[in-house]
């Protein structure tokens, strides 16, 4: 079966730096996707990684291992509205996203 | 602001209520899908439209039934639910679903709520 594993949970300081891990099993892989959602919002796309190596985009980076199966999304300098759920997807070989549930993440002044 | 949007944004309703839900993407995307979210668990993928023709449908109950007019609107209509229907439902829009990696852009969603 097609899984993607994530923590449920995390918390971190302001002004700190926080990396959630996903890991994935899928039938075919074209891509991996972070997605930040606020408490009540739309899902807001962050980052599309689908060659290995990682990918800077200002506080936020996304890394790919696609021979393990391993991805994760590094928050810098963290502030107090980065309090949100993180989605991290990936796309399978008939281009359907296969979602995880979500790791919520909680910064503490 | 976002491209998609999302009525009504929170809906209570019985068992034996009718109701619909409508999104609305102003992004001129040609592929649109419907999501349930529930807490704690992965988004589950319920209906794809790709230039107004339903390409997906997975599995889901027939008292759930989408009508998608044009490109631009999407239709989410609901018959004797059941409690375990609630939940928050999302609308997403892509440029083009039918292949190759597309980014799906979300709209805000509608919170049910089956009494």
């Amino acid at each position: 079966g097609q899984n993607i594993d994530q923590p449920t949970e995390m918390t971190a300081t302001e002004g700190a730096i926080v990396q959630i891990n996903c890991t994935y099993q899928t039938s075919g892989f074209n891509g991996l996707f972070w997605y930040q959602q606020h408490a009540g919002e739309a899902p807001t796309f962050l980052s599309y990684n689908v060659l290995d190596g990682l990918e800077e985009k200002g506080r936020f980076s996304s890394f790919l291992s696609r021979s393990t199966g391993y991805s994760y999304l590094l928050l810098k300098e963290l502030q107090m509205k980065d309090s949100a759920s993180y989605l991290c997807a990936v796309m399978d070989s008939n281009y359907q996203l296969i979602w995880g549930a979500g790791t919520k993440l909680i910064i503490k002044p | 602001e976002t491209g998609v949007t999302q009525t009504p944004r929170h809906l209570v309703m019985g068992m034996t209520n009718k109701k619909s839900l409508k999104c609305e993407q102003h992004l001129g995307h040609n592929a649109m899908y419907w999501y349930k979210q529930s807490a704690k668990k992965p988004l589950e993928l319920m209906f794809v439209y790709n230039f107004k023709e339903q390409t997906e449908n997975n599995s889901v109950p027939s008292r759930f039934s989408p009508e998608c007019p044009n490109s631009s609107h999407l239709f989410l209509h609901l018959h004797t639910l059941q409690p375990e229907d609630s939940a928050l439902y999302l609308c997403a829009s892509s440029q083009d679903g039918r292949g190759g990696p597309d980014t799906q852009y979300f709209g805000p969603g509608t919170r049910l709520t089956v009494l």
